[in-house]
């Protein structure tokens, strides 16, 4: 696609469940990432995937949040038992690798409420 | 490690006024910086860069200088439109990390 796709738009589940949150990137782009954007936290990275490499989980909150990018194209990102302080707005972005800070492409977002 | 601070919005203005928010960053060496914006309903998308001490970002009427003594990179813009309402988020790149780091965003509304 032209851009990078994320699904779904909006989730709204009960504390406690398991969630998956998906990211299409543009295809090509070697390096994807996922951010979160909580209210007045701006935005936080997560995870870092570039080709085969093995991913920059430096930011992943708690063992709770888990990602996998498989056939280095769509990537999941999972939150298992969810609590309210994980609502926020998950954020995918992918990239040449060599584009730098410029060229990174931001999906729309899952905006999650944890209820 | 790697950090950026900029003031805590939102910053409300009327139409034709300046707008200036303050960005500074901690790094080590010569990161690049960006200024990226997200209009209601959209995705980020970068505003403009600067990539060494001294440069001069600037698209759509914003300008943005790399100063590394101040350790600052401050986006102005001389008159505002009620279309340049959006979040702004100032950020770093270090090639080491290859990711950026953004600041908190600052959320700036144009009333006309």
């Amino acid at each position: 696609g032209a851009g990078v796709s994320q699904s779904p738009s909006n989730k709204v589940t009960e504390k406690g469940k398991d969630v998956e949150l998906r990211c299409d990137p543009i295809s090509g782009h070697t390096a994807l990432y996922w951010y979160r954007q909580s209210l007045g936290q701006g935005l936080e990275f997560l995870i870092y995937f570039q080709g085969n490499s093995a991913p920059d989980k430096s930011g992943l909150p708690s063992d709770r949040f888990s990602a996998e990018r498989t056939g280095g194209s769509v990537s999941t990102l999972t939150i298992q038992r969810t609590q309210q302080e994980d609502s926020a707005v998950y954020l995918c972005a992918s990239s040449f690798v060599s584009a730098g800070g410029e060229g990174y492409t931001f999906g729309s977002g899952t905006r999650l409420t944890v209820v | 490690g790697n950090s950026v601070t900029q003031m805590e919005g939102p910053v409300t203005l009327s139409e034709e006024a300046f707008l200036t928010i303050n960005c500074t960053y901690t790094a080590t060496g010569y990161p690049s910086l960006f200024w990226y914006v997200q209009y209601p309903g959209e995705g980020l998308q970068l505003l403009l860069k600067a990539t060494k001490a001294d440069d001069k970002g600037s698209n759509k009427g914003f300008e943005a200088t790399y100063r590394k003594e101040t350790t600052s990179f401050h986006l102005e813009k001389g008159s505002v439109q009620v279309s340049d309402s959006a979040v702004y988020f100032c950020a770093l790149f270090k090639a080491a990390g290859n990711k950026l780091t953004f600041g908190g965003g600052t959320r700036v509304l144009v009333k006309p």
